[in-house]
C-alpha cells in the first residue's frame, strides 16, 4: 500500500513566482495536513483539511492556500513568492481529525518537497 | 502561543542509552510523540504518549512524561549507529487540529 505522496519531490521557483505543491494520502485517510520545515527547524503547521473543509490554519500570510478535491488529494498554493519560503513542505494524512488514538489513526508523513525561491 | 523546546545535540558511544528532552508550553497538548528524520526523508513516528499517562516502554524506546514540569524525555536504550538522526518532540492539540514541534535534537552515535 502506497503511503502518503507528494510531488514534485524538488523545485526551483523566481521570487515572486507562484507555485502548487501536491499530496496524496494514504488511501482511505480523509484529513491532509500540510507543514513548513524551514532547514534546522522544525516543521511549522500551516493548514489542515478534512473532508474537503479547511479545520485548521496556522500563522500563515494569506499568499499560503490549499484544498482539497473529492479524492481527498490535496494543493498548497504559495502566491509572490519570497526568499524566504524556501523549505522543505510536508504532507500528513490521516483518517481523521480530532482522532482519540491520533497515533494508532496513522498520522502519516510524506517526504516532502525540497522548494528552493531564488 | 505553544513553544516546544529541546537541545539542539546530543552525541553518545553505540552500545551507551541516549536521553533526549524536550519541554513545552501548551498545556492543551492532548497527545506528545517523538518523530525521527533522517537526511532527506520525511518524518517517522517513533512513539507517543498521552498527556494523561507518566511513562511508555516500547521496545527500546522509553518516554518520561512529568505533566507538572511540562517536561518529555526519550530514552534509547544500547543505542546504535543507525538512530543517528534529528529527533522532534511534537504535542499535538485536538482542539485546535495542530502539532507543535520543537526544532529538532540531532543525535549522533559514534562507533
Amino acid at each position: 500500500d502506497a503511503g502518503v505522496t507528494q510531488s514534485p519531490t524538488h523545485l526551483i521557483k523566481t521570487r515572486g513566482q507562484q507555485v502548487t505543491l501536491r499530496c496524496s494520502p494514504i488511501s482511505g485517510h480523509k484529513s491532509v495536513s500540510w507543514y513548513q520545515q524551514v532547514l534546522g527547524q522544525g516543521p511549522q503547521f500551516i493548514f489542515q483539511y478534512y473532508e474537503k473543509e479547511e479545520r485548521g490554519r496556522g500563522n500563515f500570510p494569506d499568499r499560503f492556500s490549499a484544498r482539497q478535491f473529492p479524492n481527498y488529494s490535496s494543493e498548497l498554493n504559495v502566491n509572490a513568492l519570497l526568499l524566504g519560503d524556501s523549505a522543505l513542505y510536508l504532507c500528513a494524512s490521516s483518517l481523521e481529525t480530532g482522532a482519540p488514538l491520533l497515533a494508532n489513526y496513522g498520522y502519516t508523513f510524506g517526504s516532502g518537497t525540497r522548494l528552493t525561491v531564488v | 502561543g505553544e513553544d516546544v523546546e529541546q537541545s539542539l545535540f546530543l552525541s553518545v558511544r553505540e552500545g551507551d542509552s541516549s536521553v533526549i528532552n524536550c519541554t513545552y508550553t501548551d498545556s492543551s497538548s492532548t497527545y506528545l510523540y517523538w518523530y525521527k528524520q533522517e537526511p532527506g526523508a520525511g518524518l517517522q513516528l517513533l512513539t507517543y504518549i498521552f498527556s494523561n499517562m507518566d511513562m511508555k516502554q516500547d521496545q527500546r524506546l522509553t518516554v518520561l512524561l512529568n505533566k507538572k514540569d511540562k517536561h518529555l524525555s526519550l530514552r534509547i536504550a544500547d543505542t546504535q549507529t543507525g538512530d543517528s538522526a534529528i529527533y522532534f518532540c511534537a504535542g499535538y492539540n485536538t482542539n485546535a487540529g495542530k502539532s507543535t514541534f520543537g526544532d529538532g535534537t540531532t543525535l549522533t552515535v559514534k562507533p
